[in-house]
């Protein structure tokens, strides 16, 4: 089975913050990666599939990128909404989380 | 407006049987994949079982021999069965639906509010 491994599993950052979380596959999975963000006592929600392609609706400053092994999402001005946890997915197996929390 | 209600979630004793429910609309459950994904508290997230559009059915090991999914097309509803529950069971359960893309892999859209399992005597 593959594994996937988010990094960091915590990060604390301000408003406007540039932030960047990765997933690391145990073996290649081409671009087959999804990401999603959840906030407490509510459903995940879908922001990007296929590694690189934004779930409708889902604002712009949220950009996902990689391939094979490798696979980065990337909020490029952190709103105060944005303040939840995020996790990868492929096929059937989940990372374990980014906690985001305010600085 | 495609949105997936989940029922029947609540307290149950270790060994005992519980059945959960997936009520669809604005999608048509019998020509989607549907996946149930639980959540244990403070904890990540597990995929538990699928039904695919033509009747197959997969599990996760975890729950294999103890959990059944179905679907109701009549009722648009897909269901979980799980019988022998046990403690490590406890959960927010969610369907949600699988959507596959070939050359894309699959992701999971939308996903319904879940329903709290309580394991526990």
């Amino acid at each position: 089975d593959i594994q996937l491994t988010q990094s960091p599993s915590f990060l604390s950052a301000s408003v406007g913050d540039r932030v960047t979380i990765t997933c690391r596959a145990s073996q290649g999975i081409s671009s087959d990666l999804a990401w999603y963000q959840q906030k407490p006592g509510k459903a995940p929600k879908l922001l990007i599939y296929a590694a690189s392609t934004l779930q409708s609706g889902v604002p712009s400053r949220f950009s996902g990128s990689g391939s094979g092994t490798e696979f980065t999402l990337t909020i490029s001005s952190l709103q105060p909404e944005d303040f939840a946890t995020y996790y990868c997915q492929q096929f059937r197996e989940f990372g374990q989380g980014t906690k985001v929390e305010i600085k | 407006e495609v949105q997936l209600v989940e029922s029947g979630g609540g307290l149950v004793q270790p060994g005992g049987s519980l059945r959960l429910s997936c009520a669809a609309s604005g999608l048509t459950v019998s020509s989607n994949y549907m996946s149930w994904v639980r959540q244990a508290p403070g904890k990540g997230l597990e995929w538990v079982s699928v039904i695919y559009s033509g009747g197959s059915a997969y599990y996760a090991d975890s729950v294999k021999g103890r959990f059944t999914i179905s679907r109701d097309n009549s009722k648009n509803t897909v269901y979980l069965q799980m019988n022998s529950l046990r403690a490590e069971d406890t959960a927010v359960y969610y369907c949600a639906r699988d959507q596959a893309s070939a050359g894309t892999g699959n992701w999971f859209d939308p996903w319904g509010q879940g329903t709290l399992v309580t394991v526990s005597s």
